[in-house]
């Protein structure tokens, strides 16, 4: 089992709609998440973090955690053609010095007109 | 310029020879990380340090050394390149091991 799966996708939605991005992790002591964006080419970029079970909220962007299930979601509303990106899963394994994030191989989403 | 900048852009190399990638960072973070990337993988980490001179493995660290005598700098070696460390390489920074990180532009290196 990998340590964080995400489906590779692509995930196409049409502009407007909701996307709605999944990510399982495997280990239970994980504290901290995020999620990453990384257009073609360039480097990934920090769009939210989260540190405790349920709902936050940045603009469109949406993050839930559930430790229980160990499930990370990003939801993302009003898609715009500009959201067309790879967005990758992060969970923070180890404590203190020995902390590091380990990433899921990342979703593709397509906005489409 | 301030943030975290790695050099070269873009490096052709040849097998067997020593490449050596740079990373530096202006806000003083303590933690630095080494990352490549390839399709099907994903990101996987190569090299991270807590400080200066405090350096640890990652998940694929054969073929590579890396040291860190500055806070600044943490630069990544390849011994003796081969074909299979053919791939983007991305260094990143936080100040605190439980924040997301930030990344710099990346090196694609290809060895030939």
């Amino acid at each position: 089992q990998k340590e964080v799966e995400q489906n590779s996708g692509p995930l196409s939605v049409p502009e407007g709609a909701i996307a709605s991005l999944n990510c399982t992790y495997s280990d239970r002591v994980s504290q901290s998440f995020f999620w990453y964006r990384q257009y073609s080419g360039k480097s990934p970029e920090l769009i939210m973090s989260i540190y405790s079970n349920g709902d936050k909220e940045d603009g469109r962007f949406t993050a839930q955690l559930n430790k229980a299930s160990q499930y990370v979601s990003l939801l993302i509303r009003d898609s715009q053609p500009s959201d067309s990106a790879t967005y990758l899963c992060a969970v923070n394994r180890g404590t203190g010095t020995a902390s590091k994030l380990t990433f899921g191989t990342g979703t593709r989403l397509q906005v489409t007109l | 310029d301030a943030g975290i900048t790695q050099s070269p852009r873009y490096k052709i190399t040849e097998t067997g020879r020593q490449v050596t990638l740079m990373c530096h960072q202006t806000w003083s973070h303590s933690y630095m990380f080494w990352y490549r990337q390839d399709l099907g993988h994903g990101l996987r980490l190569i090299y991270y340090s807590a400080a200066a001179d405090i350096t640890d493995k990652g998940e694929v660290p054969d073929g590579y050394v890396v040291s860190r005598s500055k806070t600044e700098n943490f630069p990544l070696t390849l011994e003796s390149a081969t074909r299979s460390q053919t791939s983007v390489y991305f260094c990143a920074s936080t100040s605190t091991s439980s924040y997301g990180y930030t990344f710099g532009s990346g090196t694609r290196l290809t060895v030939v």
